[in-house]
């Protein structure tokens, strides 16, 4: 049973630029959540997403968007990247989105901008 | 406003040895509370998993309490392994919605 996996592992962008991770969930999962944490810190919510809709927001502005796809698969969209976007991305895959069902997490997209 | 708050920040023991993290927070109305083991780098992996009616769960070496009316829970590792050395993330969700809160972490390191 495949669990959460998260592409690409690492990444280097330059300030300015635009990146998409991608995230596949748990097998038989339907909640996608996206985190951000930085270094030495707890994750912090992006945004979750059921039936291919944002369903939570955290406070993040809008360069962060995202996507669910019909197959669960999911993306994290950060537009006009700032050195403060440097951090480990963190997918979690759930079931039941409205009872906070038990996170899976995936190993993470380390960002790194210059 | 809903917080979690974590106990202490970092911690050293020596191998063999036990300790106890603590978490104490204001979601409301409470679900559930969980404990995570994040490897420096890692995704963080789920140790427990306690509702409102549940005071005391264990996984191994790694036995976890709550107490719903002080808000408070605790995470205590026995007999301790090099490969404790992790930071432990506390988590409550409440209901009503997805709310899902992260305490920043406590940064265990277990020394030979």
């Amino acid at each position: 049973d495949a669990g959460v996996t998260q592409s690409p592992t690492h990444l280097i962008k330059t300030r300015g630029q635009q990146v998409t991770l991608r995230c596949s969930p748990k097998s038989g999962h339907d909640t996608v959540s996206w985190y951000q944490q930085a270094l030495g810190q707890g994750p912090q919510f992006i945004f979750q997403y059921y039936e291919e809709e944002e369903r939570q927001r955290g406070n993040f502005p809008d360069r962060f968007s995202g996507h669910q796809f019909p197959n669960y698969s999911s993306e994290l969209n950060v537009n006009a990247l700032l050195l403060g976007d440097s951090a480990l991305y963190l997918c979690a895959s759930s079931l039941e989105w409205k009872t906070g069902g038990e996170l899976f997490f995936g190993e993470g997209s380390r960002l790194t901008v210059l | 406003k809903n917080q979690v708050e974590q106990s202490p920040q970092s911690l050293i023991i020596l191998e063999g040895k036990n300790c106890t993290l603590q978490c104490n927070y204001t979601v409301s109305p409470f679900s559930n509370l969980r404990w995570y083991k994040q490897d420096t780098g890692r995704g963080p992996v789920s140790l427990t998993i306690m509702t409102f009616s549940e005071n005391t769960k264990s996984n191994g070496r790694y036995t976890a309490t709550l107490d719903a009316d002080t808000k408070q829970s605790s995470l205590h590792i026995t007999a301790s392994q090099l490969s404790d050395s992790a930071s432990y993330i506390c988590v409550v969700s409440a209901y009503g919605g997805f709310k899902t809160i992260f305490g920043a972490g406590t940064r265990l390191f277990v020394k030979a």
